[in-house]
């Protein structure tokens, strides 16, 4: 099946600094790819909609100036999680849809598990 | 407001068993439903889809019905696995930017 790697699967980082997660879609394209996150025992919360060439859609109560989307080829997305705080810490997962509006399916990254201190 | 509800307590049984898992939802007429496997620290895998018009899927081991009048899907894995414990999740869409998902209900198959 296709394949969406993740990368960092983990990082560790400071209160205040910016933490940049990249999600590339290896054997297909894909001009939409979506950002989730995860918290422990908690179902996918949908964050926002990442569109190649076009700002990203970002559901409510995501800040968008605080997470940043950029998707700027067909085969890569970015997340950056700006001035991070611990309550930031969760776990990301990126996917991307396969198939046409009404049938496909989610193709998800490994995910990346991010402790802000 | 949409609802998704999956059994929050882990459901364990005997290798070899039939393990039925259930999502319930309320508020939401999907066009279809799926349902993915996560492991600890992954990401979802897809399994299965069913659409609103089709009542079951099979896929080798696993089997899914949908019933749009109880608002139910049932998951089932036959003859059970270790290897088959992990979280499994429903996601109810009606388009892939509407896919919603449940919280999961954990597997764990002993020997």
């Amino acid at each position: 099946g296709a394949v969406v790697s993740q990368h960092p699967s983990w990082v560790i980082c400071k209160s205040g600094t910016s933490v940049k997660i990249e999600c590339r879609s290896l054997d297909f394209q894909a001009t939409t790819m979506f950002w989730y996150r995860q918290f422990p025992k908690q179902s996918l919360m949908l964050m926002a909609t990442s569109n190649e060439g076009s700002k990203a859609t970002y559901e409510q109560g995501v800040e968008k100036d605080k997470f940043l989307i950029n998707h700027a080829s067909l085969t890569l997305s970015t997340l950056t999680v700006t001035s991070a705080h611990p309550e930031d810490s969760s776990f990301y997962i990126c996917s991307a849809w396969l198939g046409t509006a009404n049938t496909g399916e989610l193709f998800f990254g490994e995910g990346s598990r991010l402790t802000v201190l | 407001s949409q609802k998704i509800e999956q059994n929050s307590e882990a459901l364990n049984i005997q290798e070899g068993k039939t393990a039925t898992l259930t999502c319930n939802y309320t508020n939401y007429s999907p066009a279809y439903l799926q349902w993915y496997r996560q492991d600890p620290g992954r990401g979802p895998v897809f399994l299965l889809l069913i659409r609103e018009n089709e009542k079951e899927k099979r896929k080798e081991r696993l089997k899914v019905t949908f019933d749009t009048t109880l608002k139910q899907s049932l998951f089932h894995i036959t003859a059970s696995q270790p290897a088959d414990s992990a979280t499994y999740l429903c996601a109810l869409g009606a388009g892939y930017s509407t896919l919603t998902f449940g919280k999961g209900t954990m597997l764990l198959v002993s020997p």
